[in-house]
């Protein structure tokens, strides 16, 4: 399967705690996107990344979210001290080329802080 | 800031019927994007349209970016079950930005 993948589907998590997310883009995709997503809603863009480069960070991204491509391959979203606000479907994407065109998405991971 | 606005909000189809849904933007887009998502699911990418005027299909779907550059239909001939889901429109006024998304509208089959 060549397509994007995110680990863990599922996180379930206590309020205050630490949590990583990792996303595989498509192989030959040299940007990423991580995306956050509420019921009812489309996706609210983060941050992406082009090969390790990171290039836009959304507001909405507080100083307890961080994001990091380290070799322009897979990704790592962590949330620091999570709050149930933070319960969401977290969604990675990868596109090719030069522009914010096609982008393919991964099935998500649903976190849920409790 | 960028709005698309995207109707309708949910619609009641029955299979083998044929469904339109819209999107809208308050200023030009160079692209417009449609993706269907599934419960639990990323969003799947169904037709990428980049010229005014362009008429796409990708099997029954067929979608359109208005000759405006301020709007994109979708539609959906003969309706079958598996079309369950919500369809979200996206695009971006230029390759510099990120896409901005619609809200959804959500297709459900009427019992």
């Amino acid at each position: 399967d060549t397509g994007v993948s995110q680990d863990p589907r599922h996180k379930i998590t206590k309020r205050g705690q630490n949590v990583t997310f990792r996303c595989d883009p498509i192989s030959e995709h040299n940007r990423l996107y991580w995306y956050r997503q509420t019921l009812g809603q489309g996706p609210e863009f983060l941050t992406y990344f082009q090969n390790e480069a990171q290039l836009e960070k959304s507001r909405l991204l507080s100083d307890r979210f961080s994001a990091e491509r380290p070799k322009g391959s897979f990704s790592t979203l962590e949330i620091q001290r999570t709050e149930q606000g933070d319960s969401a479907m977290y969604l990675c994407a990868s596109s090719f080329g030069q522009a914010n065109y096609e982008q393919y998405f991964g099935p998500g991971t649903r976190l849920t802080v409790t | 800031g960028q709005q698309l606005n995207q109707s309708p909000q949910s619609m009641f189809i029955q299979e083998g019927e044929d469904v339109s849904m819209n999107c809208t933007s308050s200023s030009i887009f160079n692209t417009w994007l449609w993706y269907k998502q599934d419960p639990g699911e990323g969003p799947v990418l169904l037709i990428a349209l980049y010229k005014a005027g362009e008429l796409t299909s990708n099997g029954r779907l067929t979608a359109q970016f208005g000759i405006t550059r301020k709007d994109s239909f979708l539609n959906i001939s003969a309706s079958i079950p598996s079309d369950v889901g919500i369809y979200f429109c996206a695009g971006h006024p230029n390759s510099n930005y990120q896409l901005i998304w619609g809200a959804g509208t959500k297709l459900i089959i009427k019992p």
